[in-house]
């Protein structure tokens, strides 16, 4: 596709159900990047994919939180037993490797997240 | 790991004044520095960013100047204009961070009319 694809753009859940958000990023990029924002915040990392591996899995904020790569398709963020701090838009990003190289990272819309 | 810190967390300018936002960075690898600006509800979006064989790159009303000795870069916004409101993110690519990127903690400008 043209540009990074999130889904849900929108999701409302009860406290302790589980989510699943899909990122869909630009054919060719083999980066994909997670990141959470809350209301008025900065871009907190949860974590960083080049193909289906993960160098850095320390950003994810609990155990409550996985995250899985196809390939170098499709990533899947999954939050069980969600919270009311869950409640954040959650961004996806894409790149080629090696930043410095002339590379730049791109944005999906977000799924914003509502837990009640 | 790299640190980036972001300077002011906010900033109120005239419109047509013009507007500079500072970062400084940690890790002297550091070799790549993108600025990202996001409107409200938006994604972030790139508006310029510099590569650390060059000290300065320019694109309109925007430039980004880099000092690596001092370790710090800025974004600077001249004749701003109300559609310039916005958060800038700036932030710092190490090539050993396994994070890739790391971002500064955004500046919300305001232009006044």
């Amino acid at each position: 596709g043209a540009g990074v694809s999130q889904s849900p753009s929108n999701k409302v859940t009860e406290k302790g159900k589980d989510v699943e958000l899909r990122c869909d990023p630009i054919s060719g990029h083999t980066a994909l990047y997670w990141y959470r924002q809350r209301l008025g915040q900065g871009l907190e990392f949860l974590i960083y994919f080049q193909g289906n591996s993960a160098p850095d899995k320390s950003g994810l904020p609990s155990d409550r939180f996985s995250a899985e790569r196809t390939g170098e398709s499709v990533s899947t963020l999954t939050i069980q037993r969600t919270q009311q701090e869950d409640s954040a838009v959650y961004l996806c990003a894409s790149s080629r490797p090696r930043l410095a190289s002339g590379n730049t990272i791109y944005f999906g819309e977000g799924s914003w997240l509502t837990v009640v | 790991g790299e640190n980036v810190e972001q300077h002011p967390s906010t900033l109120s300018v005239q419109e047509g004044d013009s507007a500079v936002i500072k970062c400084t960075y940690s890790d002297s690898a550091s070799n790549y520095f993108p600025w990202y600006k996001q409107e409200l509800g938006k994604r972030p979006q790139l508006i310029i960013d510099i590569r650390s064989n060059v000290g300065e790159k320019k694109d309109q009303r925007i430039a980004v100047t880099l000092n690596k000795t001092a370790k710090h870069f800025s974004l600077h916004i001249t004749e701003t204009q109300p559609e310039d409101s916005a958060v800038y993110f700036c932030a710092a690519s190490s090539p050993g961070s396994a994070r890739q990127l790391t971002f500064g903690s955004g500046t919300q400008l305001t232009v006044l009319p």
